[in-house]
Parts: structure tokens; sequence; C-alpha cells
């Protein structure tokens, strides 16, 4: 089956601590987004990709970093620089052209402890 | 910066009822679309329906129609004929269609069905 896979699906950290998350696709999809998710706040961008080997910060890229080494891999690591890390994490993919739909992972829980 | 704005934090409808979600937005920009995804407590995103600007049709998926209003910049979410399936959060979202393909979502509106 085609889609994004998110792992893990729930996720521990101690402050001070740095932590991966992982996002693959086989949508053969040139960009791919990392969003991040609170009550009440939407989704807001963090990172975004367009192609391979080449990403750009979104509106909270803070206290994050990425990397696009292939084309079906985006991983997110969040850095004991952000200062309030806890927060569910979508990563998405799409396809270029006019109007194509965003496809979602089902999403990482991020718990600082 | 576009700014998306969804002004009802929550929303309850009877079942089989007729529920509508409001969204505006800011932009100045002429050429974008605009979609409508629900997330429900899987919190799986799935999209509902999608809008070109250009078009001045109301897009319709079904059960789910929408009310563009450009000049306004309103986009509102019609949902007949409400199912208990239909209970989730849902999100409005613009994309501007000029450079990098970025979504910018509104807040939320959490819609409960009563059975």
């Amino acid at each position: 089956d085609g889609g994004i896979t998110q792992s893990p699906k729930y996720l521990f950290r101690k402050e001070g601590q740095n932590v991966t998350l992982s996002c693959e696709q086989n949508l053969n999809h040139d960009a791919m987004y990392w969003y991040r998710q609170d009550p009440g706040q939407g989704l807001r961008l963090i990172y975004y990709s367009q192609i391979v080997n080449d990403f750009q910060k979104g509106d909270i890229a803070e206290g994050y970093s990425v990397s696009r080494e292939k084309k079906e891999s985006f991983p997110l690591t969040v850095t004991s620089a952000q200062k309030n890390p806890t927060a569910f994490y979508l990563c998405a993919s799409s396809q270029q052209g006019r109007g194509t739909e965003a496809f979602f992972g089902q999403g990482t829980r991020l718990t600082v402890v | 910066a576009q700014t998306v704005t969804q002004s009802q934090p929550e929303m309850s409808v009877q079942e089989a009822e007729t529920v509508t979600l409001s969204c505006t937005y800011d932009t100045s920009e002429s050429d974008y679309y605009l979609f409508w995804y629900k997330q429900p407590p899987s919190r799986q995103m799935i999209l509902v329906i999608r809008q070109e600007a250009y078009k001045q049709q109301n897009a319709t998926e079904n059960r789910f129609s929408v009310n563009f209003q450009k000049a306004a910049k309103s986009f509102s979410l019609k949902i007949s004929d409400s199912q208990l399936g239909d209970a989730a959060m849902y999100f409005c979202a613009y994309r501007s269609e000029l450079g990098a393909q970025k979504l910018v979502f509104g807040q939320g509106t959490r819609l409960t069905i009563n059975p």
C-alpha cells in the first residue's frame, strides 16, 4: 500500500536529549513537510523540502533540524534547544502540481519527561 | 504572510441535520487553493474538499460542499445529513500556487455529532 509511515507512534524524551522522528513515503512525491500540532493552534509548519538535498525553514524551525538525503525519507530531529517540544508531530508529502492533495502520516506524539 | 482563521473552536449538530463550519483567510495573492481537512480521533488527516480560487463554482463532494466568497475571503464548509462518522476536528487550509506549495492551517473546529 502506498502511503506515509511515521515512527514511532509515541516517543518519550528526557530534557536535554535530542530525538529523531522518522518519516518515510512510497508515493514518489517530491515535496515533504513537517508540522507541529498543539491544542487550539492548528498545524504549524516546521520544515519543508521540495527536492532531495534541499529543505527550507518553516514558521517554527528553531530547535529543529532535518535532512533529505533520499526522496522517500525526511527525518526530523528535535534538539535540546527546542524549549517546549511536547507536541504531536505530523509528516506530509505531496506531488508537485496545481491543487494536489497533501497526504499525512499518522503522527508521532512526543512527550518530554 | 497568509493567515487562516477558524472562529468556532467547537460545534455540535444533531445526526441527520446540516452544519456549517466557518473559515476566513487573508492573502494578497490571486492564485491559490483552499482545502478542508478532517482529523478523526485516530488523528489521521483526511482531505474532505478543495477549491481553486479561480473557479467561481463552489466545490461539492457528496454531502460536503463549500461556500467560497472570494471577495470576502471566506470559505465555509457545509455538511449535510450529518453522520456519527463525521465527528472530528476540521481544519481549513490555504495553499499558494506560487513558489513553495505550503499549507497554512487554521486553528481547527471540533465537530460533535449528537445521536
